[in-house]
């Protein structure tokens, strides 16, 4: 059985560029979280996709969108990098929407500068 | 606004002591889930606690939760150095379209030789 995989591990842009992170989910999950986690903070929830359809999302602009494929593998885009996106990228993925049990990928470790 | 609030934020230990990590929360929910994060590390799932009273052992950790207090516990017996991580307790509310998942702070746990 695959774990949840990520990619790229670390990434630098500059202010104002924009990103795309990769998550692959664990075989048999169909919903994939999106998490960023800030130095010395807990995970912020950024939206949550299930079957490809947005399911949640917590309180990040429109910057911040995502996208899920057909084989439930997920992107995160985030335009218009500001400084305080500098953070730990985590995508989590679980067997169907809503309350169960995540299993986290490595995260990808973003630095805007 | 949902809030989840750990307690202590940083606990230092002697190993082979007991003691209890809490988390409150200030809305309606009853399902709320335990995390271990070692430094530079992504989250490992512990405990899922799905109703009002569940309580969840594995080795030296037991988890509870009262959803009428709105208040989970993380119990640690007879610590061991390998505990030493940080400790997050997350709470999941909504519904289809709505759901969020919002974390604690963390407590950062140091058992001590």
């Amino acid at each position: 059985e695959t774990g949840v995989t990520q990619s790229p591990t670390h990434l630098i842009k500059t202010r104002g560029q924009q990103v795309t992170l990769r998550c692959s989910s664990q075989s048999g999950h169909n919903t994939v979280s999106w998490y960023q986690q800030a130095l010395g903070q807990g995970p912020q929830f950024i939206f949550q996709y299930y079957r490809e359809e947005e399911n949640g999302r917590g309180n990040f602009p429109p910057r911040f969108s995502g996208l899920q494929f057909p084989n439930y593998s997920s992107e995160l885009n985030v335009n218009a990098l500001e400084l305080d996106d500098s953070a730990l990228y985590l995508c989590a993925s679980s067997r169907g929407q809503g309350p169960y049990e995540q299993y986290f990928g490595p995260g990808t470790r973003l630095t805007v500068t | 606004e949902l809030k989840v609030e750990q307690n202590p934020l940083f606990l230092s230990m002697q190993e082979g002591k007991n003691y209890t990590i809490y988390c409150n929360y200030s809305t309606t929910s009853d399902r709320l889930y335990w995390y271990r994060q070692d430094p530079g590390k992504s989250l490992e799932s512990l405990f899922v606690l799905l109703s009002n009273g569940a309580v969840k052992q594995e080795g030296r950790l037991m988890a509870s939760l009262d959803t009428k207090a709105r208040l989970s516990t993380l119990h640690i017996t007879a610590a061991v150095h390998d505990l030493s991580a940080t400790y997050f307790c997350a709470v999941w509310m909504g519904n289809s379209g709505t759901y969020k998942y919002i974390f604690g702070t963390g407590t950062r746990l140091k058992v001590l030789a």
